[in-house]
């Protein structure tokens, strides 16, 4: 079984400064990650994903992650936040083979962007 | 529709009374999944279909709680006799196809109180 971690339940952050939202995982198998984000009164929505090749990966609205094997984290990051970035973002992953794509989520951490 | 709907967007219920959550996935989507979303905890997998397969149950916790899918379409979940532990956000998704190049979208969720 897989599991997720996001130690940061939430994190403040001036607007336009940068900011790192950590995730670390544990599995047993070869993973694939997600970053999703929660706009308060929406639904999800995938930010990023890691599925192989290139260990930095982009995703909307100027964030990226980076996936490390060896530390078994995919932290997620952005140069300069902007207010409208509040949100609460959760880490994801699943695992290689079978049948659909069932997502073990981290706790979520609440980002809130701070003038 | 545009997107994943979830019917009803609140639901309270008395302890021990059976409840009906219902998901309109995106026109299309041969695969959808049902997340729960528990306070201090994060979103867990409860069950998963596609197509005409027989759906994955593996996340569901209890006997009391069951889902189907009629037609490829619309899913409901239900669950018998509530609980209060079963207070949390129901979150359904869609995704074109299966596995894990399947993008899945997330309804606006179902938030149960069991009183």
């Amino acid at each position: 079984a897989q599991s997720v971690t996001q130690l940061d339940s939430q994190v403040p952050v001036f607007e336009e400064a940068p900011v790192e939202l950590r995730c670390n995982y544990s599995s047993s198998v070869s993973v694939y990650l997600f970053w999703y984000v929660q706009y308060p009164n929406q639904g999800l929505q995938l930010l990023l994903k890691y599925l192989s090749g290139s260990t930095l990966v982009k995703g909307i609205n100027g964030f990226e992650a980076e996936f490390n094997k060896s530390q078994t984290s995919f932290h997620l990051r952005k140069p300069s936040v902007h207010i409208s970035d509040t949100a609460e973002y959760f880490c994801a992953v699943s695992t290689r083979g079978g049948g659909g794509n069932k997502l073990t989520f981290g706790t979520g951490t609440q980002l809130k962007v701070e003038l | 529709g545009a997107g994943v709907s979830q019917s009803p967007s609140n639901k309270v219920t008395e302890k021990g009374k059976d409840v009906e959550l219902r998901c309109d996935p995106i026109s299309g989507h041969t695969a959808l999944y049902w997340y729960r979303q528990s306070l201090g905890q994060g979103l867990e997998f409860l069950i998963y279909f596609q197509g005409n397969s027989a759906p994955d149950k593996s996340g569901l916790p209890s006997d009391r709680f069951s889902a189907e899918r009629t037609g490829g379409s619309v899913s409901t979940l239900t669950i018998q006799r509530t609980q209060q532990e079963d207070s949390a956000v129901y979150l359904c998704a869609s995704s074109l196809e299966a596995g894990v190049l399947g993008e899945q979208f997330f309804g606006p969720g179902t938030r149960l109180t069991v009183l």
